[in-house]
């Protein structure tokens, strides 16, 4: 079975862009969940979606933003970019069933980096 | 607020030797404790979890701890190898699929 797919894998943006990323979860997952990773912050929840809907969200700015389509592939999306956006971005698919945890699998990430 | 903190940000070990890497957390209404593993340009990595209601989970090499009176998680790897060599993150779920990771702890084995 394939594992979670992330692309582009490597991105250079300047500030003031807008940047879409992409994620396609393992057959059958239907939650994809965003994290941001930086050095000084470390692993950060963005957001989770189940069914094209938003789920869960974490602690960013309203332009972090994303959406699920109806074959549960997610992209994120970060207008007006800022240098402290300059981060690894993983994103992770689980089943998502309810009732709590289920096993997130991440993909290998996106770096971006911002000029 | 929401956090997960590590004791020790690095550990150096000896091939063959036993490692333990701990975790404090903050929030008593996470039901599940994980612990991941990243080598260098990867995703992290499942390694274990371990649920609330109980105090020790044991897998190939690695037994998790739970102490919920003092808020703290532990990873035992068992008969380190170098494969080993990675930034381990131990992560609480509180709710879904949010994830709060700790700061992770870089291990490095020496042969």
């Amino acid at each position: 079975k394939a594992g979670v797919t992330q692309t582009p894998r490597y991105l250079i943006k300047t500030r003031g862009q807008q940047v879409t990323l992409s994620c396609s979860p393992i057959s059958g997952h239907r939650s994809v969940s965003w994290y941001q990773q930086t050095p000084g912050q470390g692993l950060q929840f963005l957001f989770e979606y189940f069914s094209e809907t938003q789920r869960n969200k974490g602690n960013f700015p309203g332009r972090f933003s994303g959406r699920q389509f109806s074959n549960s592939r997610s992209e994120m999306n970060v207008s007006t970019l800022e240098l402290g956006d300059s981060a690894l971005y993983l994103c992770a698919s689980s089943l998502g069933t309810a009732g709590g945890y289920n096993e997130q699998f991440f993909g290998p990430g996106t770096r971006l980096t911002v000029l | 607020g929401e956090s997960v903190g590590l004791h020790l940000p690095t550990l150096s070990v000896q091939e063959g030797d036993n490692s333990i890497i701990n975790c404090a957390y903050s929030n008593s209404a996470s039901d599940y404790f994980i612990w991941y593993k990243q080598e260098s340009g990867k995703g992290p990595q499942f390694i274990i979890d371990i649920r609330s209601n109980m105090d020790k989970r044991q897998g190939q090499r690695v037994t998790v701890l739970l102490n919920k009176t003092v808020k703290h998680l532990s990873l035992q790897i068992a008969a380190t190898q170098p494969g080993d060599s990675a930034v381990y993150f131990c992560a609480e779920n509180i709710i879904g699929g949010k994830l709060i990771f700790g700061q992770g702890t870089e291990l490095s084995v020496k042969p």
